[in-house]
């Protein structure tokens, strides 16, 4: 089965600064790679996604890198803020089915 | 337009009880997904049900079931609980075709099994 795994499970920023935030992914048939964000007591909520044709793709505040020739995925977020501590994953999708890492958790020091 | 709604919030079961949970997909959404997520841990794929019928299932065993109603909604039904079976279940509606960022996810009901 798939396995998608993040480097470092926390990650502490300064406010103002920018995150990056990394995952690994075994799947090589993956076509289609997808970045959540989790606040307590929430669901998963989306953030960007990327299909596997592309390597970068921009958000508003938010990059996402994609390196199929390590299985590499990464998220940026510039100018971090309060709000954007939670949990993040990063997830694969293959058939109809969704596999989540086991998520960073990302806290802002104001 | 309203969102994932998911009852109850928090549940305390007893291993060996069965319990049930419910989840009202966002409107126009006819497909929905069930996730098991336990502490510390990214949401593991239990089944999706669209229209009505079970469309693909993870590794979970046949004591997880779940049902789809004609307006979308739909049931996780779990038998013979188990300590293990303690975690945040997640359910997540959404539409074919519309990609991730059309997938909705609730807030999750939490079971604690005891």
């Amino acid at each position: 089965g798939e396995s998608v795994g993040l480097h470092l499970p926390t990650l502490s920023v300064q406010e103002g600064d920018n995150s990056i935030i990394n995952c690994a992914y075994s799947n090589s048939a993956s076509d289609y790679f997808i970045w959540y964000k989790q606040e307590s007591g929430k669901g998963p909520q989306f953030i960007i996604d990327i299909r596997s044709n592309m390597d970068k793709r921009q958000g508003q505040r938010v990059t996402v890198l994609l390196n199929k020739t390590v299985k590499h995925l990464s998220l940026q977020i510039a100018a971090t803020q309060p709000g954007d501590s939670a949990v993040y994953f990063c997830a694969e999708i293959s058939g109809n089915q969704f596999y989540f890492g086991t998520g960073t958790s990302l806290t802002v020091i104001p | 337009e309203t969102g994932v709604t998911q009852s109850p919030t928090h549940l305390i079961k007893t291993r060996g009880q069965q319990v049930t949970l419910r989840c009202s997909s966002q409107s126009g959404h006819n497909t929905v997904s069930w996730y098991q997520q336990a502490l510390g841990q990214g949401p593991q794929f239990i089944f999706q049900y669209y229209r009505e019928e079970e469309n693909g299932r993870g590794n979970f065993p046949p004591r997880f079931s779940g049902l789809q109603f004609p307006n979308y909604s739909s049931e996780l039904n779990v038998n013979a609980l188990e300590l293990d079976d303690s975690a945040l279940y997640l359910c997540a509606s959404s539409w074919p075709g519309q990609g991730a960022g059309g997938y909705t996810f609730g807030s999750g009901t939490r079971l604690t099994v005891v």
